[in-house]
């Protein structure tokens, strides 16, 4: 079966500190791949997605960027963390353009102080 | 890109049906219906999907207007488990593959 894993689960970083979030998927091969992200209160934003390795589309201008140096691994990264950055980051998985549905991660919630 | 609208939130007693509505009046003859639910510090979890006909599933059952411009999630009898914020979504095609751009969606309380 199919599982997607997210760490870690809570992070407390300083403002201007570096970020990497590592997101990996287990049991598919191919998958697209998906970073939200969800601001207190707010809705899921979606930041970035990729179909393969390398293959990062942006969807919103902001302080991150991703990559995928392989197959089933998606990664968050950002330079310098802003107060703005805080939230819960989720990773997602689908099946290239066959409908099935999105697979969400647990989650990582990032507090920049 | 075709848009839902939900009401903010819906209240339900324990034990009975729930009914959320979502109007989709912009959907084109091929996009699918999705529904999707966040419990509290979740990530969001897969419903239900469907294109034309009425769906089913364990989890819930949707119903789509003839039209298609509405739809309907039921959940047969609430249970406080299904406290969670319900999102109704038309994945928008982005390329090579669809994307889900989530909403507000409608915040499901539900009463003892």
């Amino acid at each position: 079966s199919q599982t997607i894993h997210q760490w870690p689960a809570t992070l407390v970083q300083p403002v201007g500190s570096p970020l990497s979030l590592e997101c990996t998927v287990e049991g598919t091969s191919n998958p697209n791949l998906y970073w939200y992200r969800q601001a207190a209160g707010r809705g899921l934003q979606l930041l970035f997605y990729s179909i393969g390795i390398g293959q990062i589309s942006s969807e919103v201008p902001q302080n991150l960027s991703a990559s995928r140096p392989q197959d089933r691994q998606f990664i968050l990264s950002s330079k310098k963390l802003l107060l703005s950055d805080s939230g819960f980051y989720l990773c997602a998985w689908s099946v290239g353009r066959l409908w099935t549905g999105y697979t969400f991660g647990s989650g990582t919630r990032l507090t920049v102080v | 890109d075709a848009k839902t609208t939900q009401p903010n939130s819906m209240e339900s007693n324990e034990e009975e049906p729930v009914h959320l509505p979502c109007n989709h009046s912009t959907i084109s003859g091929t996009d699918y219906i999705h529904w999707y639910r966040q419990l509290p510090s979740q990530g969001p979890e897969y419903v239900i999907h469907g294109l034309t006909s009425n769906v089913n599933n364990r989890m819930a059952s949707l119903a789509i207007a003839e039209d298609r411009k509405s739809s309907t999630l039921i959940l047969h009898r609430a249970t406080l488990r299904d406290a969670a914020v319900y999102y109704c979504i038309l994945p928008t095609y982005g390329g090579a593959t669809n994307k889900l751009i989530f909403g507000t969606g409608t915040l499901l309380a539900v009463q003892p």
